[in-house]
């Protein structure tokens, strides 16, 4: 069955424009998570979606940072007033937890490449 | 404090050499996950693996193979004849209650380079 799709694959915009980056879950996948990885680094947890529930936005690393999720499927995660410091890949995985949504395994896009002159 | 501590940056070995990650981690819970992915050049991350806290059993899959110790808190992960598809970061990951919920701990990451 089809993967989890992002897009767009690269984004290049000039600081301070609005982006917005899509995130196409596995079908069924109740949950969906998106992450930042900057060049040669971990995962940054930035928000995560289960089912109805309100989304955990903790990660958000400030209000410039927002994400939704429409119908329980696709999402999109926005970025206003970009900065060169959001420059990174945006990783979307999305996942079916029978239990706690952080105890199953997740599945991931490919990412989207932000990268901002 | 949950931490989960990948302690090889990079590491570099010949084709058919075995190689192992460490994975150590810290947590209070006594019930928690373990998990393994690859992330190879093209940056998808790829799911290798899940270990719950009470299952100890090490676990082979075909040239993989992971080796959970409670006793030292660590789950390491052995590639035996290495290719050079192995090249990838390889990451593991703690999901454990912290802060009044569970939460996904990922280390920093090893970057394996398989030379031919």
């Amino acid at each position: 069955g089809a993967g989890v799709s992002q897009s767009p694959s690269n984004k290049v915009t000039e600081k301070g424009k609005d982006v917005e980056l899509r995130c196409d879950p596995i079908s069924g996948h109740t949950a969906l998570y998106w992450y930042r990885q900057s060049l040669g680094q971990g995962l940054e947890f930035l928000i995560y979606f289960q089912g109805n529930s309100a989304p955990d936005k903790s990660g958000l690393p400030s209000d410039r940072f927002s994400a939704e999720r429409t119908g329980g499927s696709v999402s999109t995660l926005t970025i206003q007033r970009t900065q060169q410091e959001d420059s990174a890949v945006y990783l979307c995985a999305s996942s079916s937890p029978s239990g706690g949504v952080w105890s199953y395994e997740q599945y991931f896009g490919p990412g989207t490449r932000l990268t901002v002159t | 404090a949950q931490k989960v501590t990948q302690a090889q940056t990079e590491i570099s070995v010949v084709e058919k050499e075995d190689v192992t990650l460490d994975c150590v981690y810290e947590t209070r819970d006594t019930t928690y996950y373990l998990f393994w992915y690859k992330q190879p050049p093209s940056g998808e991350l790829v799911f290798l693996i899940r270990r719950n806290s009470f299952d100890e059993q090490n676990e082979i899959s075909g040239r993989y193979s992971w080796n959970f110790q409670k006793s030292t808190s660590s789950f390491n992960f052995t590639i035996t004849a290495s290719q050079v598809v192995d090249s990838a970061v390889y990451f593991c990951a703690l999901s454990a209650y912290m802060d009044s919920n569970y939460q996904l701990i990922w280390g920093a990451g090893t970057k394996l380079i398989i030379k031919p």
